[in-house]
């Protein structure tokens, strides 16, 4: 495998499931993201983790939970989810730390529908 | 708070044609990163260039240029003589570099019509 990696590519679940999302990124990165792309919004980011610590939430709900126990995983946890919740979200991995050559590289995404 | 803006929704275009895609960006910042990326139908998001604020240099790779100018906060992207195979979304971005993240405009739907 090479690049990012994300499974499933596509969830359905009801309101009352939990579900976790995945991304295992194979780039040697120590910096991985959340980012949930909707109809109605601009990508938006959701989660920064840089050296597996959480740097950044950007206001998010706590029925996402993110977790990232070393510098290749991270995975989204899902519960409690609200049908607006429905999008396309959107791992990334980059060098991390201060490095300059500080572009993102992206996984295929996972299709959420909530019912 | 760091703001980009791609006023353009949609563009179509006959193949061959040049095609410019604006962004304008908004960072209080004195060091700041700015990206392209292409996202096609299947929806994974393509790094296309990263620029920083210190240099200013226009780039050219192939078919694709970027013009980047501080003095009016842009970073255009042009595409010359395009390609079916060019038909996306593309996507600017910006962030303050290190492990921060991407502030995106709305994207802007590039079709080229055979």
């Amino acid at each position: 495998e090479t690049g990012v990696t994300q499974t499933p590519r596509h969830l359905v679940m009801g309101m009352t499931n939990k579900k976790s999302l995945k991304c295992e990124q194979h780039l040697g990165h120590n910096a991985m993201y959340w980012y949930k792309q909707s109809a109605k919004k601009p990508l938006e980011l959701m989660f920064v983790y840089n050296f597996k610590e959480q740097t950044e939430n950007n206001s998010v709900p706590s029925r996402f939970s993110p977790e990232c126990p070393n510098s290749s995983h991270l995975f989204l946890h899902l519960h409690t989810l609200q049908p607006e919740d429905s999008a396309l979200y959107l791992c990334a991995s980059s060098r991390g730390g201060l490095s300059s050559y500080n572009e993102q590289f992206f996984g295929p995404g996972t299709r959420l529908t909530v019912l | 708070a760091q703001k980009v803006t791609q006023a353009q929704t949609e563009i179509s275009v006959v193949e061959k044609e040049d095609v410019t895609l604006d962004c304008v960006y908004e960072t209080r910042d004195t060091t700041y990163y700015l990206f392209w990326y292409k996202q096609p139908p299947s929806g994974e998001l393509v790094f296309l260039i990263r620029r920083n604020s210190f240099d200013e240099q226009n780039e050219i790779s192939g078919r694709y240029s970027w013009n980047f100018q501080k003095s009016t906060s842009s970073f255009n992207f042009t595409i010359t003589a395009s390609q079916v195979v060019d038909s996306a979304v593309y996507f600017c971005a910006l962030n303050r570099g290190g492990a921060d993240g991407l502030t995106f405009g709305k994207g802007t739907h590039l079709i080229i019509q055979p």
